[in-house]
């Protein structure tokens, strides 16, 4: 089955500092990307979508120069939390998409957890 | 916009009984998907079972079935024959069927029922 590895999967920082967490399809390609932000006990809300080799796309509210997404490659993405504040502490989940047809399925990573000091 | 609403934050079962998970949407579009996913502790995503609304036919997946109301907008998870490995939170969401953009592949979220099963 297709695998989605998320790294790291636990990271501690200090206030100011920023964080880098990324998302690799291991056994397939990826042509979208999508990073999704939960907090504890509430249910996971996108926070944008990368195609391969374009600019990201943001949801509303969320600030793109806060959380840079980068998605080099059709096996990588990228998101960096950028000047990291507590408020930012939260789980961070990436799925992978391989468009097979009209009902593709989204692969998903284990997971981020960001602890913001 | 599509929205998911699941009106129960923690439901509870028996061992060996069966539940229904609720979950309800929004939507103006005629064609679409709907999932169920299952989140425990390891807060690992997966997947349950999916449903294409164009199909009638109810999705069932061993001890998981749905009962897919159009009409009514409706989505509900059944899961017979509880098991202890059954306890997590699960997930409704909806898709919009796309081909080309990756942004209509979007799965939105609701805001996710607690399962507890209990011996």
């Amino acid at each position: 089955g297709a695998v989605v590895s998320q790294h790291p999967s636990r990271v501690i920082c200090k206030s100011g500092t920023s964080v880098k967490i990324e998302c690799r399809s291991l056994d397939f390609q990826a042509t979208t990307m999508f990073w999704y932000r939960q907090f504890p006990k509430q249910s996971l809300m996108l926070m944008a979508t990368s195609n391969e080799g374009s600019k990201a796309t943001y949801e509303q509210g969320v600030e793109k120069d806060k959380f840079l997404i980068n998605h080099a490659s059709l096996t990588l993405s990228t998101l960096t939390v950028t000047s990291a504040h507590p408020e930012d502490s939260s789980f961070y989940i990436c799925s992978a998409l391989v468009l097979t047809g009209y009902n593709s399925p989204l692969h998903f990573g284990n997971g981020t957890r960001l602890t913001v000091t | 916009a599509q929205t998911v609403t699941q009106s129960q934050p923690e439901m509870s079962v028996q061992e060996a009984e069966t539940v229904t998970l609720s979950c309800t949407y929004d939507t103006s579009e005629s064609d679409y998907y709907l999932f169920w996913y299952k989140q425990p502790p390891s807060r690992q995503m997966i997947l349950v079972i999916r449903q294409e609304a164009y199909k009638q036919q109810n999705a069932t997946e061993n001890r998981f079935s749905v009962n897919f109301q159009k009409a009514a907008k409706s989505f509900s998870l059944k899961i017979s024959d509880s098991q202890l490995g059954d306890a997590a939170m699960y997930f409704c969401a909806y898709r919009s069927p796309s081909l080309n953009t990756g942004t209509a592949s979007k799965l939105t979220f609701g805001t996710g029922t607690r399962l507890q099963v209990t011996l």
